[in-house]
């Protein structure tokens, strides 16, 4: 069974100050690993796919990176509108929808 | 359309009531797929749906939950007998290639609150 556990539950930061979140993952041949941002009261947008380790992708602020273990979700010097609820889901060789995390929620401080 | 609609956008119903929850996915995607996500919480997968073959109803939590897609079309979720506990948000989904590689659109979700 596909398991996603993210971390920290919560994350405050001043605005500028660069942080990063985890998302651990056991998956049995892993076909992709999704990262997505939920604002309040909204579905998830989708932010990145990555497909195998040593990947890294970039948006903005955000930066994904993948290991065989575990994906980061680097904001550099993030601001306010940054905060949000992050997801991360995985797609496992025999699965047919994503396995999400329970998210990490970033709030940014002015 | 341009995204993914559903409709109600918040419902509350009286327990022991049938509620029936509307997905519009974006035009041409074949996969659709329903998630609830209660509060706090992360996305629990409800069932998928492909083209016309038989959908994968693996996540659904009890037979009170049932769904159905039209074609390539509008997709109904609907919970009979409503219970507390199935108060959450109802997340629709839809992608244009099988297994999402690129990621699913959601839409905004149904609040659904059982009083």
């Amino acid at each position: 069974e596909d398991q996603v556990t993210q971390s920290p539950e919560a994350l405050r930061l001043q605005e500028g100050e660069s942080s990063s979140l985890n998302c651990s993952y056991t998956v049995s041949g892993l076909r992709g690993l999704f990262w997505y941002r939920q604002d309040p009261g909204k579905g998830p947008e989708f932010l990145f796919t990555l497909y195998s380790a040593g990947e890294e992708k970039e948006k903005e602020r955000l930066k994904a990176t993948l290991t065989k273990k575990e994906s980061f979700l680097h904001i550099t010097a993030p601001k306010p509108e940054d905060s949000a609820t992050y997801l991360c889901a995985v797609l496992g060789r025999s699965a047919r929808q994503l396995t999400f995390g329970s998210g990490t929620q970033l709030t940014v401080l002015p | 359309g341009a995204g993914v609609s559903q409709s109600p956008s918040n419902k509350v119903t009286e327990k022991g009531k049938d509620v029936e929850l509307r997905c519009d996915p974006i035009s041409g995607h074949t996969a659709l797929y329903w998630y609830r996500q209660r509060l706090g919480q992360g996305l629990e997968f409800l069932i998928y749906f492909q083209g016309n073959s038989a959908p994968d109803k693996s996540g659904l939590p009890s037979d009170r939950f049932s769904a159905e897609r039209t074609g390539e079309s509008v997709s109904t979720l609907t919970i009979q007998r409503t219970q507390q506990e199935d108060s959450a948000v109802y997340l629709c989904a839809s992608s244009f290639l099988t297994q999402g590689y690129y990621g699913y659109t959601f839409g905004s979700g149904t609040r659904l609150t059982v009083v």
